[in-house]
């Protein structure tokens, strides 16, 4: 079983929808997670992390957290072209002598004008 | 700028050539991190250090050899590589080891002939 599990897409909206992006995580003891946009070409940048059980909203993004369904999403509201990118979910998992950031593949996002 | 700086950008080079990146993180942070990204794979660590300390190794090839001088400076040494090791070598930063989001360079795009 994949630590960290994303629909690789892509996920086509039109531009001014709401996009949802959805990631599981297998290790119940995560206690950190992040969302990362990562353009073609590009390094990954973060956009949103959230801690506790509930909605963090960051003006367009809200990322969503259920720890007792281990299930964490974005939600990028009125999208627009400019958000075509790759969205990778992050999970912090303590491995035997350190904490690491572990990814998901990734889903691929489409806005179309 | 991201606050973390890679050299080279692209690298191309022979199964037989000794080549090393380079990594400088401007951040203040006491962590670093090297990342393998291949193309439709999530990132795979490789590497973690703490304070300059080595806290995690991942099953990496000992083709690849990782030095951390100091909590500002990450290199990867490579030698003697196979092609399927070409790939996005990505350097990241955070402030500590403990699960942080971390700060990302550019990359080095590195293709083995």
């Amino acid at each position: 079983q994949k630590e960290v599990e994303q629909n690789s897409g892509p996920l086509s909206v039109p531009e001014g929808a709401i996009a949802s992006l959805n990631c599981t995580y297998s290790d119940r003891g995560s206690q950190s997670f992040f969302w990362y946009r990562q353009y073609s070409g590009k390094s990954p940048e973060l956009i949103m992390f959230i801690y506790s059980n509930g909605d963090k909203e960051d003006g367009r993004f809200t990322a969503q957290l259920n720890k007792a369904s281990q299930y964490v999403s974005l939600l990028i509201r009125d999208s627009q072209p400019s958000d075509s990118a790759t969205y990778l979910c992050a999970v912090v998992h303590l491995g035997d002598s350190s904490y690491k950031l572990i990814f998901g593949s990734g889903t691929r996002l489409l806005v179309r004008p | 700028e991201t606050g973390v700086t890679q050299t080279p950008r692209h690298l191309v080079m022979g199964m037989t050539n000794k080549k090393s990146l380079k990594c400088e993180q401007h951040l203040g942070h006491n962590a670093m991190y090297w990342y393998k990204q291949s193309a439709k794979k999530p990132l795979e660590l490789m590497f973690v250090y703490n304070f300059k300390e080595q806290t995690e190794n991942n099953s990496v090839p000992s083709r690849f050899s990782p030095e951390c001088p100091n909590s500002s400076h990450l290199f990867l040494h490579l030698h003697t590589l196979q092609p399927e090791d070409s790939a996005l070598y990505l350097c990241a930063s955070s402030p500590s080891g403990e699960g942080g989001g971390y700060t990302f360079g550019s990359g080095t795009r590195l293709t083995v002939v």
